[in-house]
C-alpha cells in the first residue's frame, strides 16, 4: 500500500537557522498539507496546498514558513528562521480530495 | 468556531473489557469527522470515517447530531488496541482537519 514518506526523522537546528522538511506524496493524491504537533499538544493545521498553490493556511502560518513543490514528486516545508517554540513535530499529509487525508510518519524538529 | 474535545487524557480498561472514547465538537455547518489512531512510534492513520458506516478492527462510531458527539466503541478491547486516538473534524471548505488533544488507550491483560 502507497504511504507518505518523510525526511528527514529527526533534525537539529540552532535558533535562526533555516530548515527544509520533505515530504513525498502519495502519488496520485492533488491535496498537500502540514500540520505540527508540540509536545504534549494537539496536532495543529498549518497549510494546504493544492494546484501548485495554498489554499489555506492558518495564523501559525506565518512569512517564515513557506511551502513548494519543487518536481512532480516532492512537497517541502521550509521554516526561513527557526525559533525554540518551532520544536514540534512535523506531519505531512496528503489526499485524492480534501478528506481522507493520509499522514507522514512525521519530522522531529529540534531548535535548540 | 469550530472545536473538538476529547475530554479524557488516559483511558485504561482490561482486555475483554467495553471501550467508549468520547468526542464532541462544535460546528456550525454539516459535520465531517474521523477517528484517528497512532501507535506507538508510528505515523498518525485513519481508522473510521462517519459517512462510511463501516466498522473497522472492531471499532464503530456514530455521529450524534443532536448531542454534537461522535464517541469510538469497541464491545471489547483487545490489547493491541492500546494507542493514542484523535478525533477529528473536517473544516469543510477550508481543506484542514481540526483535531482533539487525543485520548490514550490503554488495555492491559
Amino acid at each position: 500500500e502507497p504511504e507518505v514518506t518523510q525526511t528527514p526523522s529527526h533534525q537539529v537546528t540552532q535558533m535562526g537557522q533555516e530548515v527544509i522538511l520533505r515530504c513525498v506524496p502519495i502519488s496520485n493524491h492533488l491535496y498537500f498539507y502540514w500540520y505540527r504537533q508540540i509536545l504534549g499538544q494537539k496536532v495543529e493545521f498549518l497549510v494546504s496546498f493544492y494546484n501548485n498553490e495554498i489554499s489555506e493556511k492558518s495564523e501559525i502560518f506565518d512569512d517564515q514558513f513557506s511551502v513548494e513543490r519543487p518536481d512532480g514528486s516532492n512537497f517541502t516545508l521550509k521554516i526561513r528562521s527557526t525559533k525554540l517554540e518551532d520544536s514540534a513535530m512535523y506531519f505531512c499529509a496528503s489526499s485524492t480530495q480534501y478528506y481522507e487525508q493520509y499522514f507522514g510518519p512525521g519530522t522531529r524538529l529540534t531548535v535548540t | 468556531a469550530q472545536r473538538v474535545t476529547q475530554p479524557e487524557k488516559l483511558l485504561s480498561v482490561f482486555k475483554g473489557a467495553p471501550v467508549e472514547l468520547k468526542c464532541n465538537y462544535s460546528y456550525s455547518g454539516s459535520p465531517e469527522l474521523f477517528w484517528y489512531v497512532q501507535y506507538s512510534r508510528q505515523r498518525l492513520q485513519l481508522l473510521l470515517r462517519h459517512i462510511s458506516r463501516e466498522s473497522i478492527k472492531g471499532f464503530t462510531a456514530d455521529l450524534n447530531k443532536g448531542e454534537t458527539s461522535f464517541h469510538l466503541k469497541k464491545p471489547f478491547a483487545q490489547e493491541e488496541d492500546s494507542a493514542m486516538y484523535y478525533c477529528a473534524l473536517l473544516y469543510s471548505g477550508f481543506q484542514k482537519l481540526v483535531f482533539g488533544t487525543g485520548t490514550r488507550l490503554l488495555v492491559s491483560p
